[in-house]
């Protein structure tokens, strides 16, 4: 089956911008967790949707947001850009909420200016 | 606190084992991870153990968990050229859900 698919898999924005992120799950799976890696923090919880409800937040501003659709798809936006928001957005997905095994994407590496 | 610690860079020659080690501070973790990535790709599931386990082999992987040292450690048996990527350990708590900790990765270069 289909794994977890992220769009688009490369973005260049500027400073001040906003952008939105895709992920499609692996099919059944119903919860969708967002991480941001990056050279200096490494990878770092974002949120998790599941059943179209934010179910855990990580420490992030405000800026970052997300939902998730009816169908289990969901989106992470990002407002008013900042240079240090560069970085590989992954996109994983799992049965259930908190279940233990995560299949990731492949990533969309946004690049800020 | 929560931490979790690796070393960044492992070298080794093919056919040899490599021993990549992560230890964490959080006692109250469930499950330990290894995750692989390679070159601009995702995260690939390898492997994971529940905190009450001690050793779990599959294939050539084998990883033990000491919990008294809160020390984990992945070994793969006659490594390729093909296994040169980041190894990610990461810990999970019951009360987190899919909110992992993880390390920052150790560099694994398999040489011929």
């Amino acid at each position: 089956k289909a794994g977890v698919t992220q769009t688009p898999r490369y973005l260049i924005k500027t400073r001040g911008q906003q952008v939105t992120l895709s992920c499609s799950p692996i099919s059944g799976h119903r919860s969708v967790s967002w991480y941001q890696q990056t050279p200096g923090q490494g990878l770092q919880f974002l949120f998790e949707y599941f059943s179209e409800t934010q179910r855990n937040k990580g420490n992030f501003p405000g800026r970052f947001s997300g939902r998730q659709f009816s169908n289990s798809r969901s989106e992470m936006n990002v407002s008013t850009l900042e240079l240090g928001d560069s970085a590989l957005y992954l996109c994983a997905s799992s049965l259930e909420s908190g279940a233990n095994v995560l299949t990731f994407g492949a990533g969309s590496r946004l690049t800020v200016l | 606190g929560e931490d979790v610690e690796q070393s960044l860079f492992l070298s080794v020659r093919e056919g040899d084992s490599s021993v990549i080690n992560c230890t964490y501070t959080d006692s109250s973790s469930t499950y330990l991870y290894w995750y692989k990535q390679e070159p601009g790709a995702g995260l690939q599931l390898l492997t994971y153990i529940f905190s009450n386990m001690d050793m779990k082999q599959d294939q050539r992987l084998t990883v033990l968990l000491n919990k008294k040292d809160k020390h984990l450690s992945l070994r793969i048996a006659d490594t390729q050229t093909g296994d040169s990527a980041i190894y990610f350990c990461a810990e999970s708590k019951e009360q987190a859900g899919t909110a992992l900790i993880f390390g920052k990765g150790t560099t694994l270069s398999v040489s011929s």
